[in-house]
C-alpha cells in the first residue's frame, strides 16, 4: 500500500508569495495533519483535518489555511510568505482523530518550503 | 516549561551499547506516548508506542513509561550505526500529538 504522499518535495518561493502543498493520505485514513518543522526541532503542530472537519489547529497566525477534500486529501495554503516559513512542512495521516495509541501517525516525507 | 521535553544531545554511544533516551510530559492527561525515529533529511516514522505503566519491548527496543513522574524513556539495546538518527518522543492527548525536540544519537562504529 501507498504510504502519506505529497507534492511538491521542494519549493523555492519569494517572500509575499502565497504557497499551496498537498498530500494524499494511507487508503482508508481519514485524519490528516499537517506539522511544520524548522531545523534542530521537532515538529510543531499546525492544522488536524478529518472527515472535511478542522478538528485541531496550532498556534500559527491566519495566514496559514488548509482544507481536506471528499477523498481525504488535503492541502496547506500559506500566504504572504515571510523568511521565517523556510521550514519542512509535513503531512501525516491516521485511522482517526483521536490520535490515541491504535491510531498513530503516519508521515509523508514531506515539502521542504525555502522563502527567499 | 515546555509541553514535551528532552535532552537534545548529541548522545554518543558505541556500537553494541546500550543507547538510554530520555523525555518528560507536563500534561497529567496524556495517554499515549510515541517514540519516533528520523534520519537525517528525512521524515519521523514511528518506531514504538507506549499507552499503560512500565516497560514495552520490541526487538532491541524497549519504551518504559511512568506517569507518576510523568517520564517516557526509550532503550536501545546492541546499538548500531544504522541507529544514528534524531529520537523525537511525542505526547497525545489530549491536544494534537505534540513533540519534543528530539535527541540527536550517534552509534560510532
Amino acid at each position: 500500500d501507498a504510504g502519506v504522499t505529497q507534492s511538491p518535495t521542494h519549493l523555492i518561493k519569494t517572500r509575499g508569495q502565497h504557497v499551496t502543498l498537498r498530500c494524499s493520505p494511507i487508503s482508508g485514513h481519514k485524519s490528516v495533519s499537517w506539522y511544520q518543522q524548522v531545523l534542530g526541532q521537532g515538529p510543531q503542530f499546525i492544522f488536524q483535518y478529518y472527515e472535511k472537519e478542522e478538528r485541531g489547529r496550532g498556534n500559527f497566525p491566519d495566514r496559514f489555511s488548509a482544507r481536506q477534500f471528499p477523498n481525504y486529501s488535503s492541502e496547506l495554503n500559506v500566504n504572504a510568505l515571510l523568511l521565517g516559513d523556510s521550514a519542512l512542512y509535513l503531512c501525516a495521516s491516521s485511522l482517526s482523530n483521536r490520535g490515541s495509541y491504535n491510531s498513530p501517525l503516519h508521515f509523508g516525507n514531506g515539502t521542504r518550503l525555502t522563502v527567499t | 516549561q515546555k509541553e514535551v521535553e528532552q535532552n537534545s544531545g548529541p548522545l554518543s554511544v558505541p556500537e553494541g551499547a546500550i543507547a538510554s533516551l530520555n523525555c518528560t510530559y507536563s500534561d497529567r492527561g496524556s495517554q499515549s506516548f510515541f517514540w519516533y525515529r528520523q534520519y537525517s533529511g528525512k521524515s519521523p516514522e514511528l518506531i514504538m508506542f507506549i499507552y499503560s505503566n512500565g516497560d514495552k519491548e520490541d526487538g532491541r527496543f524497549t519504551a518504559q513509561l511512568n506517569k507518576a513522574s510523568q517520564y517516557v524513556s526509550l532503550l536501545i539495546r546492541d546499538s548500531q550505526p544504522s541507529d544514528s538518527a534524531t529520537y523525537l518522543c511525542a505526547v497525545n492527548p489530549p491536544r494534537q500529538l505534540t513533540f519534543g525536540s528530539g535527541t540527536q544519537l550517534t552509534v560510532l562504529p
